[in-house]
């Protein structure tokens, strides 16, 4: 059982590109995530999803979009990179909103 | 807005010894979860303990316990007989429990503890 899964696991951008962070689950949860972790800090919610088809805004989703197409995925696109989004990022998935979330183990973008 | 205070940036204690985490919480809200979550050197976010605040009894999980002071909104971490496995970053997080919420985890800003041989 593989649970959350990331790719890439470490990524370095160029300011101005983009790029897509991977995140699948194989556990049917409903429910996913994204944060985000600056250095010295707690994570903060990005995006999340409650069900195919369905995504909502976080505390931080400026310069992010998401989609959820199927129950299994839900990247994250990151348009026009900047150094301000240099950070590790986590995806979590639970069965439903008001249980356990289990996190994937991060992936590091460094912005330069 | 919830708000998740740990004011103990980094801790230490010795291998089998006795360390208490500690967290304090703002919410006005009476149904909620409290949760904390391990980050070892990895990176990987592993969870700790989960309390439900309409439980009185403390969750205990093993070496891991907490001390959950609901009037005082306060969510301590014990662990005890530490081992060197133990060194990483702890986190404590707050989730809303109203009808239909996203789940959406509200963290610290973490206490970095090493367990010292």
């Amino acid at each position: 059982n593989a649970g959350v899964t990331q790719t890439p696991k470490f990524r370095i951008l160029k300011i101005g590109q983009s790029m897509t962070l991977q995140c699948a689950q194989d556990m049917n949860h409903n429910y996913m995530y994204w944060y985000r972790q600056d250095p010295g800090m707690g994570l903060k919610l990005i995006y999340y999803s409650v069900g195919a088809g369905i995504t909502d805004k976080g505390e931080v989703p400026n310069g992010y979009n998401v989609s959820r197409s199927t129950t299994e995925y839900f990247p994250l696109r990151l348009e026009l990179a900047a150094p301000s989004q240099t950070s590790v990022y986590f995806c979590a998935s639970s069965p439903s909103g008001q249980e356990t979330q289990y996190f994937g183990p991060g992936t590091r973008l460094l912005v330069l | 807005a919830q708000t998740v205070t740990q004011s103990q940036p980094e801790m230490s204690v010795q291998e089998a010894e006795t360390v208490t985490l500690s967290c304090t919480y703002d919410t006005s809200e009476n149904n909620y979860y409290l949760f904390w979550y391990k980050q070892p050197p990895s990176r990987q976010m592993i969870l700790v303990i989960r309390q439900e605040a309409y439980k009185q009894q403390n969750a205990t999980e093993n070496r891991f316990s907490v001390n959950f002071q609901k009037a005082a909104k306060s969510f301590s971490l014990k662990i005890s007989d530490s081992q060197l496995g133990d060194t990483a970053m702890y986190f404590c997080a707050f989730m809303s429990r109203p009808g239909g919420s996203q789940g959406n985890l509200i963290f610290g800003k973490g206490t970095k503890l090493s367990v010292k041989p």
